[in-house]
């Protein structure tokens, strides 16, 4: 059974338009996060959720907006696409929010190009 | 803020012998540091924690020191194989965590020659 999954695992839209790509773990962790890593392959974190608490990266466009149905999903939803979007997104859940053992494990990543 | 840097961008060993992947950080120490293996097209691994109070890890081939005076880890890989060829990512952790719970390197492309 695969730990962290998204879909999908390409996505190819135009600019302006708006999409949302879908995570969902089945560890029972309760906190999830969205990381971004460019073309020089550098992963920065673009959000952390768990049940009570969003933290948001400042750097972060509000173009960008994760939406949690339960704990198991994490959603990334995107308006208005630009260029620079492009990248490939990772979901990844750790059983807890900044604790001693913080572990994370990560969805295989989904490759978006915005054209 | 914090700027964590990884040993040149690509590293080349001849297989058997050790690897050792750099991770250095500036500013304030993080209460533990991880490390991850990442191939062409995956997410990343979880391999190793150390935490600040801690010297060094170990787990089968793998070593991971921590030297918070130097500010600096050392991941090592003894008798390494063509099948530990991948990107190793370093990543410090605070307590508190949140969004700044982890921030990664960019990473070592470590090649293991046959």
């Amino acid at each position: 059974d695969t730990a962290v999954s998204q879909t999908p695992k390409y996505l190819v839209t135009q600019m302006g338009n708006d999409k949302s790509i879908k995570c969902e773990q089945n560890l029972g962790h309760d906190t999830m996060y969205w990381y971004k890593q460019d073309s020089k392959k550098f992963l920065k974190i673009m959000f952390s959720y768990n049940n009570k608490e969003l933290i948001i990266n400042e750097t972060v466009p509000n173009r960008f907006s994760p939406k949690s149905p339960d704990k198991a999903h994490l959603n990334l939803h995107i308006n208005s696409l630009e260029l620079g979007d492009s990248a490939v997104y990772f979901c990844a859940s750790s059983q807890d929010m900044g604790g001693s053992t913080d572990t994370q494990y990560f969805g295989p990543g989904t490759r978006l190009t915005v054209l | 803020s914090q700027k964590i840097e990884q040993n040149s961008e690509a590293l080349n060993i001849q297989e058997g012998k050790t690897a050792t992947l750099t991770c250095n950080y500036t500013n304030y120490s993080p209460a533990y540091l991880q490390w991850y293996r990442q191939d062409p097209g995956r997410g990343p691994v979880f391999l190793l924690l150390i935490r600040e109070n801690e010297k060094e890890k170990r787990k089968e081939r793998l070593k991971v020191t921590f030297d918070t005076t130097l500010k600096q880890s050392l991941f090592h890989i003894t008798a390494s194989q063509p099948a530990d060829s991948a990107t190793y990512l370093c990543a410090l952790g605070y307590s508190g965590g949140g969004a700044d719970g982890l921030t990664f390197g960019k990473g070592t492309h470590l090649i293991i020659q046959p």
